[in-house]
């Protein structure tokens, strides 16, 4: 199974600032087929981006996604108060899905 | 709007089975497929298994051996049922739906249930 490994584990930012979400896969991952989520505490992940690119319905354009192989990268331009959460990433090109390990995004 | 809502019992001993139903509403449990999905506390995310609404089903080759999926479209409701469970299967079960579009399903998923908490424990 590919394995994705997420960096950082933590980064500390303060809201308005631009953060940058490192996913890489131990294989290349088929066709781009890359999703991300946000999870807040005690709630169910949201899809933000799919195709390793494509914004899912109702995400603002500040969440943007990007990269192909084994390397991606969702960055966020201007951290809202909402966006402090956990973002995972999955892959879905190969059975079974997988995702990575997670990445937390905590106020500074 | 769809909505998933995982129901079944919070502990369960060691040893037993573990059985979970979601159920849909606000839409279609046809032309989808379902999975299961859980997050140990403090942990990531582990894609246990989907099913189709015909019935076709596929596992995480990890805990295939111990997983059943069902659906029973009637009711739209799909079901897990995890054997020989240990403390290593406490965690937050989620049911979620994978995105389907002009019938071409892609395993990313687009709406899920709220999570329930199953705790292995005697």
């Amino acid at each position: 199974e590919i394995v994705l490994t997420q960096s950082p584990g933590t980064l500390s930012l303060s809201p308005g600032e631009r953060a940058t979400l490192s996913c890489r896969a131990s294989q290349s991952v088929r066709s781009t087929y890359l999703a991300w989520y946000q999870q807040r505490p005690g709630q169910a992940p949201r899809l933000l981006i799919y195709g390793a690119s494509s914004r899912a319905t109702g995400i603002p354009d500040r969440f943007s996604g990007s990269g192909s192989g084994t390397d991606f990268t969702l960055t966020i331009s201007r951290l809202e108060p909402e966006d402090f959460a956990v973002y995972y990433c999955q892959q879905y090109g190969s059975s079974p899905p997988t995702f990575g390990g997670g990445t937390k995004v905590e106020i500074k | 709007q769809v909505q998933l809502q995982e129901s079944g019992p919070g502990l369960v001993k060691p040893s037993e089975t573990l059985s979970l139903t979601c159920t849909v509403s606000g839409g279609s449990i046809s032309s989808y497929y379902w999975s299961w999905i859980r997050q140990a506390p403090g942990k990531g995310l582990e894609w246990i298994g989907y099913i189709y609404y015909s019935g076709s089903t596929n596992y995480n080759p990890s805990l295939k051996s111990r997983v059943t999926i069902s659906v029973d479209t009637s009711e739209k409701q799909f079901s897990l049922k995890l054997s020989s469970v240990t403390a290593a299967d406490t965690a937050v079960y989620y049911c979620a739906r994978e995105h389907c579009t002009n019938g071409v399903c892609q395993s990313y998923f687009d709406y899920w249930g709220q999570g329930t908490l199953v705790t292995v424990s005697s």
